[in-house]
């Protein structure tokens, strides 16, 4: 798993209240990605940083805000959340020569009340 | 924008049948990856293809570069195959702007 852990596996809130999750890696891979999966589009990507304080917006990125303080935390977050946010969020690295190889997290359940 | 296609979308079969799934895209690719899903699980990458063929187990993935396409085989099915097996892509010269994935297919091995 290439040492990524997600953080929370599992949270419900109410819409309209902001939302953190958080990506934590710990071998200091450069790229790091969050991604939304829902039934019917498959994954699909939010956001990305390519280094501390580097980030730039992926396909469905209205909505959703990241940050990159530090090298092994990226943080996704809700601003206020929507039911439409209703979703599984994964994180991933990209390693290796031309950052081909690919590492996903746990994943986060987010349901949006 | 790459169009990842997977068929089928769902599959099922017996023990011990071959399976095979497919992956076309439509842009010009680096790499190519297969993932597996387990229900409520997370997402684990089997394979990484740039060209050619790979093998692990009773798992093979090919691609045709020329042909823009990929196929995953599981030979010897087993109910612990049952998963969700998702093609992804990312681009030539893509830098690090993430994959573009299929919709999945849903695998169910029947004992």
């Amino acid at each position: 798993d290439a040492g990524i852990t997600q953080s929370p596996r599992h949270k419900v809130t109410e819409t309209g209240t902001p939302v953190t999750l958080r990506c934590h890696q710990t071998e200091n891979h450069r790229y790091m990605y969050w991604y939304r999966q829902d039934p019917g589009h498959g994954l699909r990507l939010i956001h990305y940083s390519y280094g501390v304080k580097d980030t730039d917006k992926g396909e469905v990125s209205d909505g959703y805000s990241v940050s990159r303080s530090k090298t092994e935390d990226f943080l996704l977050t809700l601003e206020s959340a929507t039911s439409s946010q209703t979703s599984v969020y994964f994180c991933a690295i990209s390693v290796g020569q031309g950052n081909t190889e690919a590492f996903f997290g746990q994943g986060t359940r987010l349901t949006v009340v | 924008k790459n169009e990842v296609e997977q068929s089928p979308q769902n599959l099922t079969a017996q023990e011990g049948e071959f399976i095979t799934i497919n992956c076309s895209y439509s842009v010009g690719i680096s790499a190519l990856h297969w993932l597996q899903q387990h229900p409520g699980g997370g997402i684990v990458s089997l394979f990484m293809l740039s060209s050619g063929k790979k093998k692990h187990g009773r798992l093979i993935a090919t691609i045709n570069i020329q042909e823009k396409h990929s196929s995953l085989h599981i030979t010897a099915s087993h109910p612990r195959d049952s998963a969700v097996y998702i093609c992804a892509v990312r681009e030539s010269g893509g830098g690090a702007d993430g994959l573009t994935f299929g919709k999945g297919t849903h695998l169910i091995i029947q004992p």
